[in-house]
């Protein structure tokens, strides 16, 4: 069966530091990868998709960034934090492009 | 931007009562989905219904779809405790290649009360 791994669960950074959230799926090869973030009280906010390996798709222009250097690992990244970067960081894959997203468990991102 | 709204944004019912929530959305979609997330977890696929659909059951979920409204809605029958969560729709409308991904709403809270 397919899994999703999401690390880490929780993560308190100061402004202006590097972010590295990572994200591997287990079960099944060039799946489809998105990073997700919700605000509080709010729906989610489509961040990044890729189709395989080093095709990244950005959705929202801001200070983040999205790799992917193996077909099953997809990487969030920040060199320089902002205060507006805190929010709960969603992982999710899916087979094909109609079927539906498996979510992992979040990453809950605070910038102070 | 977000394509779908839900709607009541909180919903609190008793227990074996019965909980509808709807959703609609601005543009012509390929399928609308619905998902429940628990407090501070990732969200879990309920239930998908394409655009050529008008109804589709799981167990006991019942999801409608009127596209000249551009809604649907979803009913948890006989509810339980276990269902209270918030529930997302989310509006797959693809444009050309790629994954494109889904255009969610902000949800419904929904609280079964005891």
């Amino acid at each position: 069966s397919q899994t999703i791994h999401q690390w880490p669960a929780t993560l308190v950074q100061p402004v202006g530091s590097p972010l590295s959230l990572e994200c591997t799926v287990e079960g099944t090869s060039n799946p489809n990868l998105y990073w997700y973030r919700q605000a509080a009280g709010r729906g989610l906010q489509l961040l990044f998709y890729s189709v395989g390996i080093g095709q990244i798709s950005s959705e929202v222009p801001q200070n983040l960034s999205a790799s992917r250097p193996q077909d099953r690992q997809f990487i969030l990244s920040s060199k320089k934090l902002l205060l507006s970067d805190s929010g709960f960081y969603l992982c999710a894959w899916s087979s094909l492009r109609d079927s539906p997203l498996h979510f992992g468990n979040g990453t809950r991102l605070t910038v102070t | 931007s977000q394509q779908g709204e839900e709607d009541p944004q909180a919903l609190s019912i008793q227990e074996g009562e019965n909980a509808t929530m709807n959703c609609s959305y601005k543009t012509s979609i390929n399928n609308l989905q619905w998902y429940r997330q628990n407090s501070g977890r990732g969200l879990v696929h309920l239930i998908l219904i394409r655009s050529n659909e008008r109804e589709k059951h799981s167990g006991r979920l019942r999801v409608t779809l009127d596209t000249s409204k551009k809604s649907s809605s979803l009913l948890i029958t006989a509810s339980r405790a276990a269902d209270t969560a918030s529930y997302f729709c989310a509006t797959a409308a693809y444009s050309g290649g790629g994954a494109d991904g889904l255009t969610f709403g902000k949800g419904t809270h929904l609280i079964i009360q005891p």
